[in-house]
């Protein structure tokens, strides 16, 4: 168990500019989730996928957000012309279905300038 | 959604006392996650305890699923133990994704 990986582990980039994040979930987890976390405040839920297939996106995802997971494994978050209220840490968790605990990476941390 | 709640938000200590946090959630949940935030943005897994009572070494927690709130437990605290002490509750109804409270930032003084 190599745990979830999350890269980068910073990002630094200027408004307007694309990013891509990626996660590595545990592998034999089915579910993955993307959450956000702003200064302050608790993570909060993004999206989510049981293998390859994308089954919620909160009202937080705008269309400038898109996350993909093509082969049930690893799963991609791209946002599109970033702006300032992007900045925030961007987690990743997988687990198995049914209520089971979810496991964290270690994050994204992006900051627009 | 659900609501969580978590109480006090804001606790000071003296390296030895001991603490217990609150959690309180609005609805049934088949998940309940306690987790500790480092200052390096790191989520910890502490407990998985959506019932029941679970210790691990200074640490336990107790979820009282009928009366939807969980305890967590720190005895002996060390400064180690300062940052961010989250709960997080899920519905499988919901995907199981994970509702967060705002926290506990725990600060441990030597």
């Amino acid at each position: 168990d190599t745990g979830v990986s999350q890269n980068p582990r910073h990002k630094i980039t200027k408004r307007g500019q694309n990013v891509t994040f990626r996660c590595d979930p545990i592998s034999e987890h089915n579910r993955l989730y993307w959450y956000r976390q702003t200064l302050g405040q608790g993570p909060e839920f993004l999206t989510y996928f049981q293998n390859e297939a994308q089954l919620e996106k909160s009202r937080l995802l705008s269309d400038r957000f898109s996350a993909e997971r093509p082969k049930g494994s690893f799963s991609t978050l791209e946002i599109q012309r970033t702006e300032q209220g992007d900045s925030a840490m961007y987690l990743c968790a997988s687990s198995y279905p049914g209520g089971q605990p979810q496991h964290f990476g270690d994050g994204t941390r992006l900051s627009i300038l | 959604g659900i609501q969580v709640e978590q109480s006090p938000p804001d606790l000071i200590l003296q390296e030895g006392a001991n603490s217990t946090l609150r959690c309180n959630f609005s609805d049934s949940v088949n998940n309940l996650q306690w987790f500790h935030q480092n200052p390096w943005g790191q989520l910890i897994n502490l407990f998985y305890i959506p019932s029941g009572t679970k210790q691990n070494g200074r640490l336990s927690a107790t979820t009282v699923a009928t009366e939807r709130y969980s305890l967590l437990y720190i005895s002996s605290s060390q400064t180690t133990d300062s940052g961010v002490y989250f709960c997080a509750v899920a519905k499988e109804t919901s995907g199981s994704r994970l509702t967060f409270g705002e926290g506990t930032q725990l600060t441990v003084n030597p």
